[in-house]
């Protein structure tokens, strides 16, 4: 199975920031099916992120995915007070479908 | 407006069946391409997917939990059924339900996840 690494652990950033996510798997995802969620305690995960770089319905513009390969990026361009959560990475181009561990950005 | 909810027990005993149910609004699992999948998250672990039924009734099971999954839908209820058997606290942990519009595709809704604990 695909294992998918996530870094950093945690992200300590203040509101107007940039933030960058990594998320490097152990073998090519295959087409680029990467997608990546966000998660706050006691709500359901949100897809933010398909295709590597495609947003879902609804994201707004300063969430950006980019990568190939074994290598994917999330960016969050200037931080927002309600964009403090985890997020997490997943492939699903081959099965069992897998995720990294997450990335807490949290507020500095 | 799509949602799922999961529902089931919040404390199971060691050796006992688990049985969540998913119950769900918004679209039809009789819809081709439609599927639902079960992803649990133990304590301060990664997500893990489990299981996925599809609107043809096929089924996939992650490989190490084949033998003690079974994942069902009732379309008429608008539900997916999960049963997990020989309980172990390791598999303590919230469980998830959540949908994709075909096996190869991202889950584009959640449920809010039931927890789950196992203990005597």
């Amino acid at each position: 199975e695909i294992v998918l690494t996530q870094s950093p652990g945690t992200l300590s950033l203040s509101p107007g920031e940039r933030a960058t996510l990594s998320c490097r798997a152990s073998q090519s995802v295959s087409s680029s099916y990467l997608a990546w969620y966000q998660h706050k305690p006691g709500q359901a995960p949100r897809l933010l992120i398909y295709g590597a770089s495609s947003r879902a319905t609804g994201i707004p513009d300063r969430f950006s995915g980019s990568g190939s390969g074994t290598d994917f990026t999330l960016t969050i361009s200037r931080l927002e007070p309600e964009d403090f959560a985890v997020y997490y990475c997943q492939q699903y181009g081959s099965s069992p479908y897998t995720f990294g561990q997450g990335t807490k950005l949290e507020i500095k | 407006q799509v949602t799922l909810r999961e529902s089931g027990p919040a404390l199971v005993k060691p050796t006992q069946t688990l049985t969540l149910t998913c119950t769900f609004s918004g679209f039809s699992l009789s819809t081709s391409g439609m599927c639902v999948s079960w992803i649990r998250q133990p304590p301060g672990k990664a997500l893990e997917w489990l299981a996925l039924i599809d609107w043809d009734d096929d089924k996939y099971y992650r490989t190490s939990l084949k033998t003690r999954l079974t994942i069902s839908k009732d379309t008429s209820k608008n539900q997916v059924v999960l049963t997990m058997t020989n309980m172990d606290p390791v598999d303590t942990g919230t469980y998830y339900c959540a949908r994709t519009f075909g096996q190869w595709e991202p889950f584009d809704y959640w449920g809010q996840g039931t927890l789950v604990t196992v203990s005597s």
